[in-house]
């Protein structure tokens, strides 16, 4: 049973510039949730999505969005990039949608803001 | 909101021995409690989940405690070894048909000497 898939891998943008995330999560999941890994703030929570719907959101900025496909896949969006977006961004998927169940991560996609 | 304070931020063990690491989580709502591995390039790889209907939970080498009414849970890693060196993240959740999310710990960086 395949993983949780995230493209990139690595990114490296430019100050101002915007830059799209990939998840696609392990066949059968609904659930995508996104969190942010610096080793200043640690692990932070962004969004959540079910069923193409935004469920849940973490304390960023307007900058930061997402959305899910009808396929579950999803996608987070950063505009208006800022040196301090630098960081390893995780999405986890999981299968049930009212109770906490074992969300499985990704690899992460690494992004250097230059 | 949920916060969760871990200790310690590194342990060093000697091989063999046993490892313990401690959650603090300040939401009485929160119900479930998973503890994260993760390893160098990797994502986080849930290890070993608690519900606040169980008090304690054991797999293997792997336990976790839970004492609700204290507001803290504890991972107990017995007999190490070398590959157990990782971070290791607990978080705290609540179920919420609003959508779920992970508070996490600020991690501790396990080493375990050969």
């Amino acid at each position: 049973k395949a993983g949780v898939t995230q493209t990139p891998r690595y990114l490296i943008k430019t100050r101002g510039q915007q830059v799209t995330l990939s998840c696609s999560p392990i066949s059968g999941h609904r659930s995508v949730s996104w969190y942010q890994q610096t080793p200043g703030q640690g692990l932070q929570f962004l969004f959540e999505y079910f069923s193409e719907t935004q469920r849940n959101k973490g304390n960023f900025p307007g900058r930061f969005s997402g959305r899910q496909f009808s396929n579950s896949r999803s996608e987070m969006n950063v505009s208006t990039l800022e040196l301090g977006d630098s960081a390893l961004y995780l999405c986890a998927s999981s299968l049930v949608r009212d109770k906490n169940y074992g969300y499985t991560f990704g690899s992460g996609t690494r992004l250097t803001v230059v | 909101g949920e916060n969760v304070e871990q200790h310690p931020s590194t342990l060093s063990v000697q091989e063999g021995d046993s490892a313990v690491i401690k959650c603090t989580y300040s939401d009485s709502a929160s119900n479930y409690f998973p503890w994260y591995k993760q390893e160098l390039g990797k994502g986080p790889q849930l290890i070993i989940d608690i519900r606040s209907n169980v008090g304690e939970k054991k797999d293997q080498r792997i336990a976790v405690t839970l004492n609700k009414t204290a507001k803290h849970f504890s991972l107990h890693i017995t007999e190490t070894q070398p590959e157990d060196s990782a971070v290791y993240f607990c978080a705290a959740s609540k179920s919420s048909a609003a959508g779920n999310k992970l508070t996490f710990g600020g991690g501790t960086r396990v080493l375990v000497k050969p």
